[in-house]
């Protein structure tokens, strides 16, 4: 149990377009959705940290309202990078969480190419 | 300001011995520890979780080891087997924080398991 499926994995598009990713918990309920962003060789950063039904609470140093992000239910929060440039080329990987404190399951990531 | 370290960015072992990797925090508030394996191009995986009340927590070939006064945990994998060469990070959160969902993690660890 506890998968999270995350799409697409891999995404190539022109600077100043949107892209937009998607975060579903399949066989859970996830209270709290959070988005990362991983540069090579590097930690997961925490980007956003978001609650169904609310506003995303964004971490210092990123800018909402370039990374959209929306938690329309249970099991679904998309992340869409608005007016993409080559500096917004990562890894992206989004993770789900049942309830506060409990672990964290993670999508299997997407590579966001910025050509 | 990283909280939680994990200063050994690569290790190797041989197969069917015991893998170590380390981990050291700063935050004495820090109350629960994951630890997660990667693998390229892939989101992290959930292995092994500790709080502060157990100072051991054993699954199967996966150990961690928490010494809340040194602000340390460790992972042993024994024994070492290929499919285990990834990269591993550890992670904490402060549950008394609003936000205790969130974890801050390290910066991983490479492990290669050698035949």
């Amino acid at each position: 149990g506890a998968v999270v499926s995350q799409h697409p994995s891999w995404v190539i598009c022109k600077s100043g377009t949107s892209v937009k990713i998607e975060c579903r918990s399949l066989d859970f309920q996830a209270t709290t959705m959070f988005w990362y962003r991983q540069f090579p060789k590097q930690s997961l950063m925490l980007m956003a940290t978001s609650n169904e039904g609310s506003k995303a609470t964004y971490e210092q140093g990123v800018e909402k309202d370039k990374f959209l992000i929306n938690h329309a239910s249970l099991t679904l929060s998309t992340l869409t990078v608005t007016s993409a440039h080559p500096e917004d080329s990562s890894f992206y990987i989004c993770s789900a969480q049942r309830q506060g404190g409990s672990p964290l399951h993670f999508g299997n990531g997407t590579r966001l190419t910025v050509t | 300001d990283q909280q939680v370290k994990q200063n050994s960015p690569s290790l190797s072992v041989q197969e069917g011995r015991i893998s170590i990797l380390n981990c050291d925090y700063t935050n004495s508030m820090f109350d629960y520890f994951l630890w997660y394996k990667k693998y390229p191009a892939e989101g992290p995986t959930f292995l092994i979780s500790i709080s502060s009340i157990k100072d051991k927590n054993e699954d199967g070939r996966f150990t961690v080891f928490l010494n809340k006064s040194a602000k340390h945990l460790s992972l042993h994998i024994v024994p070492s087997q290929p499919g285990d060469s990834a990269v591993y990070f550890c992670a904490a959160s402060d549950p008394t924080t609003d936000s205790w969902g969130k974890f801050q993690f390290g910066a991983g660890t490479q492990v290669v398991v050698t035949p």
